[in-house]
């Protein structure tokens, strides 16, 4: 058990709608990282937030939005939901954002399947 | 940061030890040496990290090169519960954010 928690566990939607993915760090971890891994495109970094605010971006679609709460929690949105966003999305959380070297924690993942 | 380099797949006997290999020839000076392992689509586990030296953890050993361009990740028992897919990730250490760039990585097999 890392200490990342991740809800819900498995999400099943249609095309064109709308959900919000949460992630709880481990305790008094600042930082978070949100992770997309689709069969063909494997394990991609899409965004990381530190204390409340976006620290860097990778591969994030516009349709994707995420942030981070003043208790350190953080959502992702997924919006015009495609096919092809089907995909394991992990939270991982680090104790440091930016400078050194810190190790990640990750969640056990949100399973994402759109019909 | 520095990209990584792989074998797709490798096989292991259990009881034996583990040796996966991970070349990262353009690997510059402030860049640390990462694994993570992912086993079966569960979330990646950090296994071990380095800069210069070797290093060992509960989990694994890392032994890296002189030159820093290709390290080992070394499991010293390898059990069934150590088949995953094993990730080399080179990391700026300083750098403005501590985002990790997954490769293909190595499959492990460890068999019976």
């Amino acid at each position: 058990d890392s200490g990342v928690t991740q809800t819900p566990k498995h999400l099943i939607t249609a095309t064109g709608q709308r959900v919000t993915l949460r992630c709880s760090p481990r305790s008094g971890d600042l930082s978070v990282y949100w992770y997309q891994q689709s069969l063909d495109q494997g394990l991609q970094f899409l965004i990381q937030y530190y204390n409340g605010e976006e620290r860097a971006k990778g591969n994030i679609l516009e349709r994707f939005s995420a942030q981070q709460f003043p208790d350190l929690h953080s959502e992702l949105n997924l919006s015009s939901l495609e096919l092809g966003d089907s995909a394991l999305y992990f939270c991982a959380s680090s104790a440091r954002g930016t400078l050194g070297t810190g190790e990640q924690y990750f969640g056990p993942g949100t399973r994402l399947t759109v019909t | 940061d520095a990209k990584t380099t792989q074998p797709p797949s490798m096989d292991c006997a259990e009881g034996r030890a583990a040796n996966l290999p991970c070349n990262h020839s353009t690997i510059s000076g402030n860049e640390y040496v990462y694994w993570y392992r992912q086993i079966h689509s569960q979330g990646p586990q950090y296994i071990i990290h380095g800069l210069k030296n070797n290093e060992t953890n509960e989990m694994a050993s890392l032994i890296i090169t002189e030159d820093r361009k290709s390290s080992t990740l070394i499991l010293p028992h390898a059990t069934l519960r150590d088949t995953a897919v094993y990730y080399c990730i080179v990391r700026d250490g300083g750098g403005a954010t501590n985002k990790l760039i997954f490769g293909t990585g190595t499959l492990l097999a460890v068999q019976p």
